[in-house]
């Protein structure tokens, strides 16, 4: 069964900071791995996708990811935050090539000081 | 272009009773999945609709099912609500004719069961 590790319930930074967002994942196949980004009261927006190729994934605002299949994760970078970078991450995985099942990590809260 | 739209945005319901949440897909895409989003957690997949029938579902009793429509549209009811029940409910859509395009999300509807 597939499943999705997010480290870190919280994660706090500096405005212009490094941002790292851990997640883990355990598949039985060559995984799909997904980035979503949650907003209060809104629904999820995609920040990137690995599908094949290239293991390094770039995606809006900024944002991309790493698949290291030795390590079985994809963390999510931004090399500077912006205070408007503060929300929910969530990881996700499917082995679904349609995409449509996807297990979800609890989500990692990021939050930008100034 | 119309994103994906769920009615309504937030719902009170009592114990025992039943609800029907609406999505409308985003404009050219056919097939919807819902996913339940219980506080403090990652979403949870409950079932996908294509050509109107049920694909895939995840692990969720009887008491939730659904309906597609023709025009793509879809419906999720619930059965006999519990207090557990009380969720942000998501729906998504993709588009199987387009290579399997990652899922979009709406806002989701608020259930609260009381």
């Amino acid at each position: 069964a597939q499943s999705v590790t997010q480290l870190g319930s919280h994660v706090s930074v500096s405005e212009g900071a490094l941002v790292l967002l851990r997640c883990n994942y355990s598949s039985s196949v060559p995984p799909y791995l997904f980035w979503y980004v949650q907003y209060p009261n809104q629904g999820l927006q995609l920040l990137l996708k690995y599908t094949t190729g290239a293991t390094l994934v770039k995606g809006i605002n900024g944002f991309e990811a790493e698949f290291k299949k030795s390590e079985t994760s994809f963390h999510l970078t931004k090399p500077s935050a912006h205070m408007s970078d503060a929300a929910e991450y969530f990881c996700a995985v499917s082995e679904d090539t349609g995409f449509q099942k996807l297990v979800f990590g609890t989500g990692t809260r990021l939050l930008v000081s100034p | 272009d119309a994103g994906v739209t769920q009615s309504p945005t937030h719902l009170i319901k009592t114990r025992g009773q039943q609800v029907t949440l609406r999505c409308s897909p985003k404009s050219g895409h056919d097939t919807v999945s819902w996913y339940q989003q219980a506080l403090g957690q990652g979403p949870q997949f409950i079932f996908q609709y294509y050509e109107e029938e049920e694909r895939q579902r995840g692990n969720f009793p009887d008491r939730f099912s659904g309906h597609q429509y023709p025009n793509y549209s879809s419906e999720l009811n619930v059965n006999a609500l519990l207090l557990g029940d009380s969720a942000l409910y998501l729906c998504a859509s993709s588009s199987r004719d387009r290579g399997n395009s990652p899922l979009h999300f709406g806002n989701g509807t608020r259930l609260t069961v009381t």
